[in-house]
Formats: structure tokens, sequence, C-alpha cells
């Protein structure tokens, strides 16, 4: 089915540890962003991408890092995990240019402790 | 830089009844676009219902509707015949229209409780 995957669903760390949580759409999006999600604060844009080979930061990139070597796939890394990093991760993809009406595609999350 | 604020953390309703969830957004652009987001218990994310801020008339699906308010910058979602699927929190999100990176900036959330 279309749509965005995104790997693990869960996962435990210890602190120090790195790992990349896995996002990738074949649905030919241009756009696509990682978010974290933590209670009382909504989602926050962590890292996003215009396209292969384009990424940037957003509100809050330290400790994450991106790379888009293909248009399908995302990936984010945490480099040396942190206490702060435990928090509900979303990746999410749409086309470029305005807005279609089923707007952005996100994948199911991956709930991340870090200990 | 554009904001998106949820003052009500938690809201109940009776089902059957009718419930509104309030969203207020700060920006100094006039083309954007507003969003509606439910997030179950499942965790995934469901787009309810979007608005094109040039868009005048005030977007429906089906029990949702919203009343946009461009000057007042409110974006309210009511869910009529609440039902006990609809208990979910709800995202309000913003994306600017001019945006060439396809940013969206969320509010807080409202974590929406329905009882029988």
């Amino acid at each position: 089915n279309a749509g965005v995957t995104q790997t693990p669903k869960f996962q435990v760390l210890k602190t120090g540890q790195s790992m990349t949580l896995q996002c990738a759409q074949d649905m030919n999006h241009e756009y696509m962003s990682w978010y974290r999600q933590d209670p009382g604060m909504g989602l926050r844009l962590i890292h996003y991408s215009v396209g292969a080979g384009i990424t940037d930061q957003g509100e809050v990139p330290n400790g994450y890092n991106v790379s888009r070597s293909t248009t399908e796939d995302f990936p984010l890394r945490l480099l040396s995990a942190a206490p702060s990093q435990t928090s509900v991760y979303f990746c999410a993809s749409s086309y470029s240019g305005r807005v279609r009406p089923d707007g952005y595609t996100f994948g199911s999350g991956t709930r991340l402790t870090v200990v | 830089a554009q904001t998106v604020t949820q003052s009500q953390p938690e809201m109940s309703v009776q089902e059957a009844e009718t419930v509104t969830l309030s969203c207020t957004y700060d920006t100094s652009e006039s083309d954007y676009y507003l969003f509606w987001y439910k997030q179950p218990p499942s965790r995934q994310m469901i787009l309810v219902i979007r608005q094109e801020a040039y868009k005048q008339q005030n977007a429906t699906e089906n029990r949702f509707s919203v009343n946009f308010q461009k000057a007042a910058k409110s974006f309210s979602l009511k869910i009529s015949d609440s039902q006990l699927g609809d208990a979910a929190m709800y995202f309000c999100a913003y994306r600017s229209a001019s945006s060439n990176t396809g940013k969206l900036i969320f509010g807080q959330g409202t974590t929406l409780q329905v009882k029988p």
C-alpha cells in the first residue's frame, strides 16, 4: 500500500548509544520531514528535506542528523542518545507546491525511550 | 515566525453532543493552510479537515466543521453528534502557502474525551 513506512515502532536505547530511525515513502513526494512529539508541546520539527540531496534544520535539530540520498528515503540518526531524546517520532511527507486535499502522509510513529 | 496555540489541554463531551475545540495562530502572511489532525491511541495522525486561507467558506467534512475567522486568526473545530470513536488528541496545524519547505507548525494539542 502506498504510504510512509517508519521503523521501528518501539525502541529502547541506553544513554550514549546511536541508532537510525528509518522512513520510506513510495508516493514520489518531494517534501519529507521528521517531528518529535512531547506531552504538552505538540509536534516539533527536527529536520526536513525538499528533495534528494537537500536537507535543512527545523526547530529542534540538536543531537540529530539526516540525509536524503534518494527521493524515497529519509533516515533520522541519533548520534549519542540522551534521556532528553525520549519521545515519539514521526516522519511525514507531501508533494511540493500547493497542498493537495489529502495533505500530508504520516508514518505510524516510533516511541523511543532512552535510559 | 508563525505560532499556533491550542489553549484547551483537555475537553470532554457527552456522546451525541457537540463540542468545539479552539485554535489560534499568529502569522503576517495572507495565504496559508490550516489543518486539524486527529491522533487516536494508535498514534496514527489522521487528517480531519483542512482550510485554505483565501477561501472564505468554512470547510466541512461530515460531522466536522471549522469556524475560520481570518481577521481574528482563529480556527476552531466543531464536532457534531460526537461518537465514542472521536475520543483522541486533536492537533491544529499551519503551513504557509508560499513556503518551499513544506514545514508544518503544530499547536500543543487538545485531548478530547467522549462520555457514553
